[in-house]
């Protein structure tokens, strides 16, 4: 079955330090990718995608990923968080099945804590 | 303004009283989908529809029903809740194809069984 893995749980990082949060899938065909934030007490929000193209996409607030179709990963990174980052990260993928979307499979999340 | 629209935001109800959680969204989109969120599990699917009179299973459909009568609305029923279903529960839209399937949440529905 189609998985999505997020590596860490529970990041705490101090203001300005780089954050780099992994996000892996297992399914081997055309793939949509997301991350979405949630911060405390809210819905989720769409933060950036990859749909083709590019495979370095870059989204609000200063985060990027980097979609690696050899490594299955899709990577989000921000070069300097701040306190106002603190929030749960969810990695999503969908299958494309040429055009049509499928089902949106979430990873577990991490939970991002910025220590101002 | 585009937005998916849940009632109620919270609930707290007893084992076994049938409840229903509404969901409705105004930009005319096919797909919609209800999730729940636990913590440590993130976000699972309940159903999904594709579109009106159209709805499938998703990961964790037990304990639940929906029904698609109107492309705008799309309700989570629950016929006799169990505390197992005490959770945060997310309903989701999108449009169904290409490059314009990002979906949309609903702002959630905490939910309590006791």
């Amino acid at each position: 079955a189609q998985s999505v893995s997020q590596h860490n749980h529970h990041v705490i990082l101090s203001e300005a330090a780089s954050l780099e949060l992994g996000c892996n899938y297992s399914y081997g065909g055309t793939v949509n990718l997301f991350w979405y934030v949630q911060y405390p007490g809210q819905h989720l929000q769409l933060l950036l995608k990859y749909f083709s193209g590019d495979p370095l996409v870059k989204g609000i607030k200063g985060f990027e990923a980097e979609f690696i179709k050899s490594k299955f990963s899709f990577n989000l990174r921000k070069p300097s968080v701040q306190w106002s980052d603190t929030a749960e990260y969810f990695c999503a993928v969908n299958r494309n099945y040429g055009g049509s979307q499928g089902n949106l499979i979430f990873g577990k999340g991490t939970k991002l804590s910025v220590k101002p | 303004e585009a937005q998916v629209t849940q009632n109620p935001r919270y609930l707290i109800t007893v084992t076994g009283k049938k409840l229903t959680v509404t969901c409705s969204q105004n930009m005319n989109h096919e797909y919609m989908s209800w999730y729940r969120q636990d913590p440590g599990l993130g976000l699972r699917q309940i159903y999904y529809s594709m579109n009106v009179e159209v709805t499938d299973k998703g990961d964790v459909p037990e304990g639940y029903k929906v029904s698609r009568k109107e492309k705008r609305n799309f309700p989570l029923i629950l016929e006799s809740p169990s505390p197992n279903q005490t959770s945060l529960y997310f309903c989701a839209s999108s449009w169904s194809g290409g490059n314009k399937n990002i979906q949309y949440f609903g702002a959630g529905t905490r939910l309590s069984v006791l």
